[in-house]
């Protein structure tokens, strides 16, 4: 069974401030997603990476960084975190190749005050 | 615009009864994963498809490519199926995009 494991799992976080979401994975799985959930939404992605070193925009970067320093990690930074990035954060990976079946972690609930 | 349309957006089912989720899809997709969000949060794989479909216990996927669609039925719906259930679909890229979910309660 494909295992992802997101932390931390609830963070509240002040307006302004640095928030670091960490993801690690040990399929060694070359791709790594980061999404956010929110009602209405479904999942929309934030930044994706192929390996380790890259990062690729997703469909919804702006407010975001995201760092791939290894196979195994996947980080979601958010330099000065607003009250619009509350939301729910999912990590996921992937085999290399379009449309390969994905594995989520649990998900890391964000609130910014 | 969006290229993954999921429908309904919510759907109530008495216990014991079945339905059908769909999304259908603005382009060509190569494959089709079914997902559920349960209570505690977290996303469980259910069916991934690049084609034909696929049975697991009271839930089963169909995914036709030509037609742009793929459905997830439920039968027999017990309480612990309620959740919000997601299909995500990809095509020439590397990253699937999302359906906005069936909200699913399932009432005694």
């Amino acid at each position: 069974e494909a295992a992802v494991t997101q932390s931390p799992r609830n963070k509240v976080a002040v307006t302004g401030g640095k928030v670091t979401l960490s993801c690690n994975q040990t399929n060694n799985h070359n791709n790594m997603y980061w999404y956010r959930q929110d009602t209405g939404h479904g999942l929309r992605l934030i930044h994706y990476s192929y390996g380790a070193g890259s990062t690729e925009k997703g469909d919804i970067p702006d407010g975001y960084k995201a760092s791939r320093p290894s196979q195994e990690n996947f980080s979601l930074i958010l330099e000065l975190a607003t009250p619009s990035q509350t939301s729910v954060y999912f990590c996921a990976s992937g085999d290399e190749g379009a449309n390969t079946e994905v594995f989520f972690g649990k998900g890391t609930r964000l609130t910014v005050v | 615009g969006d290229q993954v349309e999921q429908s309904p957006s919510a759907l109530s089912l008495h216990e014991g009864t079945g339905s059908a989720l769909r999304c259908n899809f603005t382009t060509t997709m190569r494959a089709v994963q079914w997902f559920r969000k349960n209570s505690r949060g977290s996303l469980i794989n259910l069916f991934y498809l690049a084609s034909g479909t696929k049975e697991n216990g009271r839930l089963k996927s169909a995914f036709d490519s030509k037609e742009r669609y793929s459905t997830l039925h439920i039968r027999d719906a017990q309480l612990e199926d309620s959740g919000t259930y997601f299909c995500a679909a990809g095509n020439s890229g590397t990253y699937q995009r999302f359906g906005t979910g069936t909200k699913l309660q399932v009432v005694p």
